[in-house]
């Protein structure tokens, strides 16, 4: 079964500066997806990010980036000039390729907090 | 165009009683999904529905059922609740096209089981 971590339960970044969310995976999938999604506390999922596994170039969305390391299982996320609105949970997700059953398994988040 | 919707926002229910949220879809979005998410922890998957089958469950007692209508929402019905059916509940639509499948989800239901 494939199982997603996030070990860091918080994190504080001051605005304007730059912080790395840290999420590991385990599968046996060569072919998959990640996701990262922000939930502020008024709790609507948001997408923040994606990547396929078969692309070794690394996924960015203006100032949201990822480090993909497949061999490692990791995927991280960078968020640079860190704005007081980026404050949310935020969860790492996998999913296998596209086909019969396409469920999301989430990491257990970690709570960025952004001070002023 | 409006996004995906789900009611009641929140509900109070005692144990042994039934519940049922309701999820509409983005329009033009076929596959609807169930999470459940406790307090601290991240989604878990309940079920999937596409084309009003079911197409994926997950590790959920009987209790759990849903449905998916010929227009696409789609409703979760838990029965006998037990306290630890407390959560948030999610529903999340997907146009299913391949690939870059991308589930978007709604704000999801409150559900309090005292």
């Amino acid at each position: 079964a494939q199982t997603v971590t996030q070990s860091q339960p918080e994190m504080s970044v001051q605005e304007a500066e730059t912080v790395t969310l840290s999420c590991t995976y385990d599968t046996s999938e060569s072919d998959y997806y990640l996701f990262w999604y922000k939930q502020p506390p008024s709790r609507q999922m948001i997408l923040v990010i994606r990547q396929e596994a078969y692309k070794q170039q690394n996924a960015t969305e203006n100032r949201f980036s990822v480090n993909f390391q497949k061999a490692a299982k990791s995927f991280s996320l960078k968020i640079s000039d860190s704005q007081l609105g980026d404050a949310a949970m935020y969860f790492c997700a996998y999913r296998r390729d596209a086909g019969a059953n396409s469920k999301l398994t989430f990491g257990k988040g970690i709570t960025l907090s952004v001070r002023p | 165009d409006a996004g995906v919707t789900q009611s009641p926002t929140h509900l109070i229910k005692t144990r042994g009683q039934h519940v049922t949220l309701r999820c509409s879809p983005i329009s033009g979005h076929k596959s609807v999904s169930w999470y459940q998410q406790v307090l601290g922890q991240g989604p878990q998957f309940i079920f999937q529905y596409y084309e009003k089958e079911e197409r994926g469950r997950g590790n959920f007692p009987d209790r759990f059922s849903a449905r998916q209508f010929p227009n696409y929402s789609s409703e979760l019905n838990v029965n006998a609740l037990l306290l630890g059916d407390s959560a948030l509940y999610l529903c999340a639509s997907s146009s299913d096209r391949g690939r870059w499948e991308t589930q978007y989800f709604g704000p999801g239901t409150r559900l309090l089981v005292l």
